[in-house]
């Protein structure tokens, strides 16, 4: 079975404290994905990476930063914990669209973790 | 800006009937279009893919159709059944990044 795995399915950190959320997936998967989910505003990408060492912003990078030191393994930081930052955190994983006729992009998605701020 | 819109919030239907869900989308040029199902508490689940090239994709009880001149996906689901009840997201693709809607809560009745 294909697997994404994210470290904690829940934490309470407090505001001003560094966070560390770490997602492995074991598909060999080059695309890597950090996702929060709000009720209301839906699933909106902060970063994603198609190589190791290598990243991109999403939609709302601000407040988060990412690193990618190994193909399998994406971990979304934030640097300073704030109450906005309460929410689900869902890691993706992909092959890349297109590189066999059948890699769509399909996402793999990891259980979520719900982080609350305090 | 790109904008995505999935219907309504919370569709309800009896057992046994065709669910039909819309997704909506403006300023955008997918490469393909997704659906996926999401349970309570759970990540996200892969269903179905249309490329933009297709106009129709069959996976059991599940069927999408993807309209690029009305910029609409539909997503019906025939015979449903209680196990069918979940959040439905659409997403679209282009460049390997995907978009999604905010998802549509169905609710099957028995």
């Amino acid at each position: 079975d294909v697997k994404v795995t994210q470290s904690s399915r829940y934490l309470v950190k407090r505001t001003g404290e560094k966070v560390f959320l770490e997602c492995v997936q074991d598909m060999d998967h080059e695309n890597m994905f950090w996702y929060r989910q709000d009720p209301g505003l839906g699933l909106r990408l902060i970063y994603f990476s198609y190589d190791v060492k290598m990243k991109e912003k999403g939609d709302i990078p601000e407040g988060y930063s990412v690193s990618r030191e190994k193909k399998e393994r994406f971990s979304l930081i934030l640097e300073s914990a704030s109450t906005n930052q309460t929410s689900m955190y869902l890691c993706a994983s992909s092959f890349p669209a297109g590189g066999i006729a059948e890699d769509t992009g399909e996402l793999f998605f990891g259980e979520g973790s719900r982080l609350t701020v305090l | 800006s790109q904008k995505i819109e999935q219907n309504s919030e919370a569709l309800n239907i009896q057992e046994g009937k065709t669910a039909t869900l819309t997704c909506n989308y403006t300023n955008y040029s997918p490469a393909y279009l997704q659906w996926y199902r999401q349970d309570p508490g759970r990540g996200p689940v892969f269903l179905l893919l249309i490329r933009e090239n297709e106009k129709e994709k069959r996976k059991e009880r599940l069927k999408v159709t993807f309209d690029t001149t009305l910029k609409q996906s539909l997503f019906h689901i025939t015979a449903s059944q209680p196990a069918d009840s979940a959040t439905y997201l659409c997403a679209l693709t282009n460049a390997g990044k995907s978009t999604f809607g905010d998802g549509t809560t169905l609710t099957v009745k028995p």
